[in-house]
């Protein structure tokens, strides 16, 4: 089993719409979570940590179930600019390995 | 403000030669990580550094091996290179272990 798994999707949204990703974790001693976006040929750009109490910062909220094992990304009133692959990253059990999810990739239609 | 700086950018190698790819983390970041990317795939971890010293190893084949130098950068030697290498290679820094910030990455091709 891969230490964090993602629905690939693909997720096809028109604008405006609200969409929403989850991942999960096979590690309950990870402390670390981020989401991730990466567009095509580019590097992984940070989009969020996971706090504990959940976060949100303008469209986007992450939230941690430390219960269930996985964290959510909801991203509200979606734009086109938002289309790219949405990757989740936890750590390991020593603070200094992290692992992708395999990726969730949005499309935002017009 | 200063990014991850990674060079080169695009690398092209036949078989069995050896590659050294060159990463500078953001300033005063003090941890530096390596991950491969093969193309519709995933970054995988290949291997981190705290100060200077391996803090983490991954799925780094035996071929390869990085260090962190004094002035925090890193360099990633990969020798004996395979077809299967060719992938795009990602350095990312952070101060501590905490949120990596990647650079731009670069395009091994091996013929």
């Amino acid at each position: 089993r891969k230490e964090v798994e993602q629905d690939p999707g693909p997720f096809n949204v028109p604008e405006g719409a609200t969409v929403a990703f989850n991942c999960t974790y096979s590690n309950s001693a990870s402390q670390s979570f981020f989401w991730y976006r990466q567009d095509c040929r580019k590097e992984p750009k940070l989009l969020m940590s996971v706090y504990s109490s959940g976060n949100e910062d303008g469209r986007f909220t992450a939230q941690l179930n430390r219960a269930s094992q996985y964290i959510s990304l909801l991203i509200r009133d979606s734009k086109l600019s938002d289309s790219a692959t949405y990757l989740c990253v936890v750590n390991g059990n020593t603070g200094n390995q992290f692992y992708f999810g395999t990726g969730t990739s949005l499309t935002v239609i017009p | 403000a200063a990014g991850v700086i990674q060079s080169p950018r695009h690398l092209i190698k036949e078989k069995r030669e050896t590659a050294t790819l060159k990463c500078y983390p953001i300033p005063r970041h003090d941890t530096v990580y390596w991950y491969q990317q093969g193309p519709g795939q995933d970054p995988q971890f290949l291997i981190s550094f705290y100060e200077k010293m391996q803090s983490d190893k991954g799925s780094i084949p035996d071929r390869f091996s990085a260090q962190q130098f004094s002035d925090y950068h890193s360099e990633l030697n990969m020798s004996s290179l395979e077809l299967g290498d060719s992938a795009l290679y990602f350095c990312a820094s952070s101060f501590q272990p905490n949120e990596q910030f990647f650079g731009p990455g670069t395009r091994l091709t091996v013929l």
